[in-house]
């Protein structure tokens, strides 16, 4: 599986914009860039995921680099509840066998929001 | 509402026992998963099921059991040859398991093992 990296942990202030980067050299063209997020002591949530073009939803953005070498993860106003670890995983379309369906979860970037 | 519930959220046992997780999905998804995660760590996928009465074998499936009878239903059973079974269980669920499908996740069952 093609690996990504992050960030260990970013701070932002409430109502202000957040930029989650995300490096993944090895991505292959066949791989999708997703992101989720998971709240203390909860279930994983998903957030947004795009394979080459820009995406946007209700909850945030998706900038996908021109080579797909990186992304951002964007929260257009950071509230306190936007408070957790973001996790950013490449899922391959051709992924069978014990990879089919599966999520490969990293270490995340841990997001402290300030009042 | 529709979506996926574990039950219970704190679970006790004693060592040697075996112990059995629940997993209720109403989202009609064929695909369940379960997965396990230790504290700071990403999760791992235990075993997963594409459809009614089949499932197969995650990254750490040694140590658990699963079925799959219903479509709605995948419990995972804890034995005792797990060796280190005190973690957070998750369950999810999704359409299907291609790349473009988001999945589901259940609030998770803590398990501590005394």
């Amino acid at each position: 599986d093609a690996k990504t990296t992050q960030p260990n942990s970013m701070e932002s202030n409430e109502e202000e914009p957040v930029h989650l980067p995300c490096n993944h050299s090895t991505i292959s063209g066949t791989d999708y860039i997703h992101w989720y997020r998971q709240l203390p002591s909860q279930g994983p949530e998903y957030v947004i995921h795009g394979l080459t073009s820009n995406v946007n939803n209700r909850m945030a953005s998706l900038a996908i680099a021109e080579d797909r070498k990186s992304s951002t993860l964007i929260l257009h106003r950071a509230t306190l509840r936007d408070a957790a670890v973001y996790y950013c995983i490449l899922r391959d379309v051709f992924a069978g066998g014990t990879s089919y369906g599966k999520l490969t979860f990293g270490q995340g970037t841990i997001l402290t929001v300030h009042p | 509402d529709g979506g996926i519930t574990q039950s219970p959220k704190y679970l006790f046992r004693k060592e040697g026992q075996n112990v059995t997780l629940s997993c209720e999905q109403n989202l009609n998804h064929d695909a369940m998963y379960w997965y396990r995660q230790d504290p700071g760590q990403g999760l791992r996928l235990i075993y997963y099921s594409q459809i009614v009465n089949d499932f197969q074998k995650g990254d750490i499936a040694e140590g658990y059991s699963v079925s799959r009878e219903k479509k709605e239903s995948f419990p995972l059973t804890v034995t005792s040859a797990q060796k280190n079974p005190t973690a957070f269980y998750l369950c999810a669920s999704s359409i299907g398991g291609t790349a473009n499908n988001e999945q589901f996740f259940g609030p998770g069952t803590r398990l501590t093992v005394l």
